[in-house]
């Protein structure tokens, strides 16, 4: 089946402990995305990569980090320096063409809860 | 940056009654997407409309995209159960990303 996995779907972790959240694609889809979302709240960027070995910060990308080695692997990592790390994260992925991306298929999520 | 605004932030329908939920952006949107959202899930896509004035629909839902291209909406006839979820606008996604509205979520009371 083609998709697009999280692991896992809840994390839990200390306070000042980094943790990294992962997404794997088998789409081919060349964009990836990072967003965090909070009860009741809609969706804000984090982080997004349009291809392998570059990313570009989103608009809260503030106490977190990603990597791109791999166009299927887009991991995020939460560091100690995020002050309010405890969210719903949804990771995505969407294919370009022409020029233009197409929709973003989304992730089940991970609910990662710093206590 | 660009900012896309979402109202209402929340609808209580009885089931059966119609929906609307609107998009509306400052600067002209060269294209919007909808996505759909069910409670402790993730968002869904449903369509992309690209065009002035262009309508779509899928079965209940209807969605436009204004003459302007500054504004878009859902209409749901008929909501039924199954409706109930939080429904997104986003756009437009080019330069690598898009923009999301904060959501409008819809409850349905059998």
């Amino acid at each position: 089946d083609g998709g697009i996995t999280q692991s896992p779907k809840y994390l839990f972790r200390k306070e000042g402990q980094n943790v990294t959240l992962s997404c794997e694609q088998n789409l081919n889809h060349d964009a990836m995305y990072w967003y965090r979302q909070d009860p009741g709240q809609g969706l804000r960027l984090i982080y997004y990569s349009q291809i392998v070995n570059d990313f570009q910060k989103g608009d809260i990308a503030e106490g977190y980090s990603v990597s791109r080695e791999k166009k299927e692997s887009f991991p995020l990592t939460v560091t100690s320096a995020q002050k309010n790390p405890t969210a719903f994260y949804l990771c995505a992925s969407s294919i370009r063409e022409g020029g233009f991306y197409n929709e973003q298929f989304f992730g089940p999520g991970t609910r990662l809860t710093v206590l | 940056g660009q900012q896309v605004m979402q109202i209402p932030q929340y609808q209580h329908v009885q089931e059966g009654e119609d929906f609307t939920t609107y998009c509306n952006s400052s600067t002209t949107l060269s294209n919007i997407q909808w996505y759909k959202q069910r409670p402790g899930g993730h968002p869904v896509f449903l369509i992309q409309l690209v065009k002035s004035g262009e309508v779509k629909k899928q079965k209940r839902l209807t969605f436009q995209f204004g003459e302007a291209k500054k504004n878009s909406s859902l209409h749901i006839t008929a909501t039924q159960t199954t409706d109930v979820g939080t429904y997104f606008c986003a756009g437009p996604h080019n330069a690598g990303k898009s923009t999301f509205g904060d959501g409008t979520t819809l409850t349905v009371k059998p």
